[in-house]
């Protein structure tokens, strides 16, 4: 079946535009998770969606950061202001998130933005 | 603060050779623990897991990891690595009471003929 789609794959801007990134998770999945992967580091975590539930935004780094998610479906993380530290690989994960804790997340590709 | 920490940012190995990738976890509570793969261009890919039971954990392509309590690690094993296993490989843990995977900074197995 389809996995988790990002788009766009790249994104190229300048210094004080916005931006947003797409992601569409696999059908079906309640959870939503967006992560973000620098160069040279680990991923890290940005922000949560599960169901109707309030997201878990502890994750974004500023207040130029902002996701929505329209129902359980696509999910849309927006930067504003791009600064050039804001250039990396933004991924978006999709789990069935059990009641347990113990689903998997399952990654989309990936976008990588960069900021001139 | 709970943390995953992966000692070697490289490991390279010929093939055919074993190869283990170091994982450690901080943690004041329990915690779930996966290794995720990442290949050139690709997203990242579930390994295996562990969530209880046997410490010993078999995933896919030939990996195991084994989950040490005492010592707090999760190490990735294969005891015959393929040119095709090149790729960055990710722990994280889960602790229980959060929705949150934590990274390590990532492995990059480089295989060379």
């Amino acid at each position: 079946g389809a996995g988790v789609s990002q788009s766009p794959s790249n994104k190229v801007t300048e210094k004080g535009k916005d931006v947003e990134l797409r992601c569409d998770p696999i059908s079906g999945h309640t959870a939503l998770y967006w992560y973000r992967q620098r160069l040279g580091q680990g991923l890290e975590f940005l922000i949560y969606f599960q169901g109707n539930s309030a997201p878990d935004k502890s994750g974004l780094p500023s207040d130029r950061f902002s996701a929505e998610r329209t129902g359980e479906s696509v999910s849309t993380l927006t930067i504003q202001r791009t600064q050039q530290e804001d250039s990396a690989v933004y991924l978006c994960a999709s789990s069935l998130a059990s009641p347990w804790g113990t689903d998997t997340q399952y990654f989309g590709p990936g976008t990588r933005l960069t900021v001139l | 603060a709970q943390s995953v920490t992966q000692l070697d940012s490289q490991v390279p190995v010929f093939e055919e050779a074993p190869v283990e990738l170091r994982c450690n976890y901080s943690s004041s509570v329990s915690v779930y623990l996966f290794w995720y793969v990442q290949y050139p261009n690709q997203g990242l890919q579930l390994l295996l897991k562990y969530l209880s039971g046997s410490t010993l954990v078999k995933g896919i392509n030939g990996f195991e990891a084994e989950f040490n309590k005492s010592q707090t690690s999760f190490h990735l094993r294969k005891p015959s690595v393929h040119i095709s296993d090149t790729a960055e490989y990710f722990c994280a843990g889960r602790p229980y009471n959060t929705d949150k995977l934590i990274f390590g900074t990532g492995t990059r197995l480089q295989v060379f003929p």
